[in-house]
């Protein structure tokens, strides 16, 4: 049973424009949400994170939201670039040291 | 400071056959993980460990065994090769373990069970 859920497998954007990715999430005990980033051939790289007691992270071009109550999270990127082409995974951390990934979703950038 | 290292890049393995995926990493890290990629799957936690001689099981533990004797290596050993461990697997480090850490991940093994 997916304790973290990445429903879009892919998204194209424009350069330039607001790419928004999106992730769900079952378990509530869950107390930190991270995105990674993954270039093809390589390991996953850290992005960005949030605490399950805040509503919103930011750093630079990239906005995490987190709305608790829907168990929903999104991953803000703007403006979009070109080396944002890539496969980005939504993790969550519980209180026993497992960190959860949802099934990823491949960002487009389109020039 | 080379971070996190795997070793081999790429193996091809026939069923049956053992086989152990090296991992090192030189950050001085407590907590180590393995996690395998499939297509459409993710990433799915293999085996963790939060420091030398503690080792826990993740979402896909079975036909996998894990120890860490040292801070520095975490190998991951296949007892007896299945093809549907087909797939490329990471190992990752980070300071502690928990949620506020950044987990810094090698570039990982692809391996092939004929």
């Amino acid at each position: 049973d997916q304790q973290v859920k990445q429903n879009s497998p892919s998204l194209s954007v424009q350069e330039g424009r607001i790419s928004i990715l999106n992730c769900d999430y079952t378990n509530s005990m869950f107390d930190y949400f991270l995105w990674y980033k993954k270039y093809p051939a390589e390991g996953p790289t850290f992005l960005i994170s949030i605490s399950s007691i805040k509503d919103k992270n930011e750093d630079g071009r990239f906005t995490v939201f987190l709305n608790k109550s829907a168990k929903h999270l999104s991953l803000h990127i703007v403006p979009s670039q070109p080396g944002d082409s890539a496969v980005y995974f939504c993790a969550a951390s519980d209180l026993n040291y497992k960190i959860i990934f949802g099934k990823g979703t491949r960002l487009h950038i389109l020039p | 400071n080379a971070g996190v290292t795997q070793t081999p890049k790429f193996q091809v393995l026939k069923t049956g056959q053992s086989m152990t995926l090296q991992c090192a990493q030189d950050m001085n890290h407590e907590y180590m993980s393995w996690y395998r990629q499939d297509p459409g799957m993710g990433l799915r936690l293999i085996h963790y460990s939060v420091g030398a001689g503690i080792t826990d099981q993740g979402e896909v533990p079975n036909g996998y065994n894990v120890s860490r004797s040292t801070t520095e290596d975490f190998p991951l050993r296949l007892l007896s090769a299945a093809p549907s461990q087909t797939s490329v697997y990471f190992c990752a480090s980070s300071p502690t373990g928990t949620g506020s850490d950044t987990q810094y991940f090698g570039p990982g093994t692809r391996l092939t069970v004929l």
